[in-house]
């Protein structure tokens, strides 16, 4: 079992540019968490996909959009870049139902330059 | 919604001390309590969690304890070592309702195990 994997480890863009990054949840999960961790922060909830649809969002603007795809993994895009979107984007996976520990990805670092 | 409240942000102890993490959080409807071990540039590991009909949960040197009335809850360590090192999350969720599996965090502890 590989656990969460997420994809790319770094990433540095512009201001201005579109980022996508992507999880692949951990065997036998269905649903996917995406965080952001500003550095010395505890992460903040973004969104969660279960069954392919956004079953909650956070305080975070139309900018970051999310899909899950049929085999539950996931992608996170950020349009319009902004300095304050570096970060660390944590992608967790759980499942639904009555138990809902959360496995984390290692994440990706996002610079904004 | 929940918030979630941590401390302290740093805490240095001496290797085979205890050391004492607590939090608060705001929403009676969490029922839910993971507390995550984050070392510096890797993912945040479960280390162990609490749900709301148990009052506390011991895992050979960790045990968190729980205070529903007081909505309050506490990560113990002991018999510290330096790879305790690292930043500790406590976070609260739900496992009903709207807001069904989403870890609202604390801020962190920096834990450093001094030799």
């Amino acid at each position: 079992d590989a656990g969460v994997t997420q994809s790319p480890t770094h990433l540095i863009k512009t201001r201005g540019q579109q980022v996508t990054l992507r999880c692949s949840p951990k065997s036998g999960h269905d649903t996917v968490s995406w965080y952001q961790q500003a550095l010395g922060q505890g992460p903040q909830f973004i969104f969660q996909y279960y069954e392919e649809e956004e079953r909650q969002r956070g305080n975070f603007p139309d900018r970051f959009s999310g899909h899950q795809f049929p085999n539950y993994s996931s992608e996170l895009n950020v349009n319009a870049l902004l300095l304050g979107d570096s970060a660390l984007y944590l992608c967790a996976s759980s499942r639904q139902g009555a138990r809902t520990e959360a496995f984390f990805g290692q994440g990706t670092r996002l610079t904004v330059v | 919604g929940e918030n979630v409240e941590q401390h302290p942000s740093t805490l240095s102890v001496q290797e085979g001390d205890s050391a004492v993490i607590k939090c608060t959080y705001s929403d009676s409807a969490s029922n839910y309590f993971p507390w995550y071990k984050q070392e510096l540039g890797k993912r945040p590991q479960l280390i162990i969690d609490i749900r709301s009909n148990v009052g506390e949960k011991k895992d050979q040197r960790i045990a968190v304890t729980l205070n529903k009335t007081a909505k309050h809850f506490s990560l113990h360590i002991t018999e510290t070592q330096p790879e305790d090192s690292a930043v500790y999350f406590c976070a609260a969720s739900s496992t009903r309702g709207s807001t069904l599996g989403r870890l609202y965090f604390g801020r962190g502890t920096q834990l450093t195990v001094w030799p």
